[in-house]
């Protein structure tokens, strides 16, 4: 069956570097991909998405970078803070339904 | 004010049992959904409703009926309960109808653990 897959279950970075979540999906058709993030003992909530007609779109600190031909995505996020820290899922819909990679714990270190 | 509401937030059931769970939005939304989150499938989604009809069912069994009474209301029948069944629901909207082009919202998740 069709996957979305994310390379890193577990990131640390410095306060203040720069944090990137890679996610690589299966599926060809899939033409929208949102980002969602969770912090602990929360629900999820969206933080971004791309649209499979442009490669790239940033939202302050979030930049989405969508790479088709590779079938790759990734959330980059600059100058890291603190409450950054949380599980990351990246999503890849085709019009069906948005299906989710594993998550990325990303710890924010000071 | 919450925006999504599920109940209860938690939920103890034995093996064998039924039980629904409960969701309603009111961010005005034409699309709801249902995933559920355990440690052995991290974010795995169940079934979507646009418009109060089913769009897409990806739950191999039965025993998970989504209920649409309202527009706002996607509430879940879960009958003879497993212990495999333990995990939390999450019920998310979205503003889209189609839905799957949108980003959805979230909500508190009811934490279900069979015995």
């Amino acid at each position: 069956g069709e996957k979305v897959e994310q390379h890193e279950s577990t990131l640390s970075v410095r306060e203040g570097d720069s944090a990137v979540i890679n996610c690589t999906y299966t599926d060809t058709a899939s033409s929208y991909f949102p980002w969602y993030k969770q912090e602990a003992g929360k629900s999820l909530h969206f933080v971004i998405d791309i649209r499979s007609n442009v490669d790239r779109k940033q939202s302050q600190r979030l930049i989405v970078l969508l790479d088709k031909k590779a079938k790759r995505f990734s959330l980059h996020i600059t100058a890291t803070q603190p409450e950054d820290s949380a599980i990351y899922f990246c999503a890849a819909s085709r019009g069906t339904y948005q299906r989710f990679g594993t998550g990325t714990k990303l710890q924010v270190v000071p | 004010d919450p925006k999504i509401i599920q109940k209860p937030k938690y939920l103890v059931a034995v093996t064998g049992s039924e039980k629904i769970l409960i969701c309603e939005q009111y961010l005005g939304h034409n699309a709801m959904y249902w995933y559920r989150q355990s440690a052995k499938k991290p974010l795995e989604f169940m079934f979507s409703y646009s418009y109060q009809k089913l769009m897409d069912n990806q739950t191999a069994s039965s025993r998970f009926q989504p209920q649409s009474s309202k527009k706002n209301h996607l509430d879940l029948q879960i009958t003879a309960l497993k212990p495999d069944d333990s995990a939390t629901y999450f019920c998310a909207s979205s503003q889209d109808g189609r839905g799957h082009y949108a980003e959805q919202f979230f909500g508190p998740g009811t934490r279900l653990t069979v015995l």
